[in-house]
């Protein structure tokens, strides 16, 4: 069966502590694999999308790498605007994302 | 208009009672979704539509479940008959290709 897996479930940074996200998937046939940020009380905000192993997506602070098996979502410096879910997807076949159950960050000033 | 639209933001039902719930997608957006989240989990899938077309509806969790895009822009997602169980924020997306945009949800809460 299909499976993405987050971890960890929470991460605490102290502004300018970078870290890293962790998100890991068993799936035949991936076509996409995507992150996404949720603020609470709010839909899931799309960041990026990344199609092949090797493959690097950066968007201010953060940076979203995969292999063949994982993909690492690492935050450079981050500030407390950055705090959010962070949600991993991957896409199977044309149309339907299977989700993770997320890594909700907290950045304390 | 500018993003996902959803509508009502929140709804209580009583058990037992019908709820529709309104999607309006990207303009030109031809792809439609519906996911569920439960608290603390990361979004389900629930069904699919391109254009006016529903393709997917594996992930129904019942046949109280019912969604439905008549002209292919607007869709609704109907429940019969509501459940606690059925309690949770549901999401709609719309894509052009892959990558899908999200509305702000509907926060269902059946008593």
């Amino acid at each position: 069966e299909d499976q993405v897996t987050q971890s960890p479930e929470a991460l605490r940074l102290q502004e300018g502590e970078s870290s890293s996200l962790n998100c890991s998937y068993t799936v035949s046939g991936l076509r996409g694999l995507f992150w996404y940020r949720q603020d609470p009380g709010k839909g899931p905000e799309f960041l990026f999308t990344l199609y092949s192993a090797g493959e690097e997506k950066e968007k201010e602070r953060l940076k979203a790498t995969l292999t063949k098996k994982e993909s690492f979502l690492h935050i450079t410096a981050p500030k407390p605007e950055d705090s959010a879910t962070y949600l991993c997807a991957v896409l199977k076949n044309d149309y339907k994302l299977s989700f993770g159950a997320g890594t909700t960050v907290t950045v304390r000033a | 208009g500018a993003g996902v639209s959803q509508s009502p933001r929140y709804k209580v039902a009583k058990r037992g009672q019908d709820v529709a719930l309104r999607c309006d997608p990207i303009s030109g957006h031809v792809s439609l979704f519906w996911y569920q989240q439960a608290l603390g989990q990361g979004p389900e899938f629930l069904t699919y539509f391109q254009n006016e077309a529903q393709l997917d509806k594996s992930g129904l969790p019942s046949d109280r479940f019912f969604a439905e895009r008549p002209e292919g822009s607007v869709s609704t997602l109907k429940i019969q008959r509501t459940q606690q169980e059925d309690s949770a924020v549901y999401l709609c997306a719309s894509s052009r290709r892959t990558e899908a945009f999200f509305g702000q949800g509907t926060r269902l809460t059946v008593v």
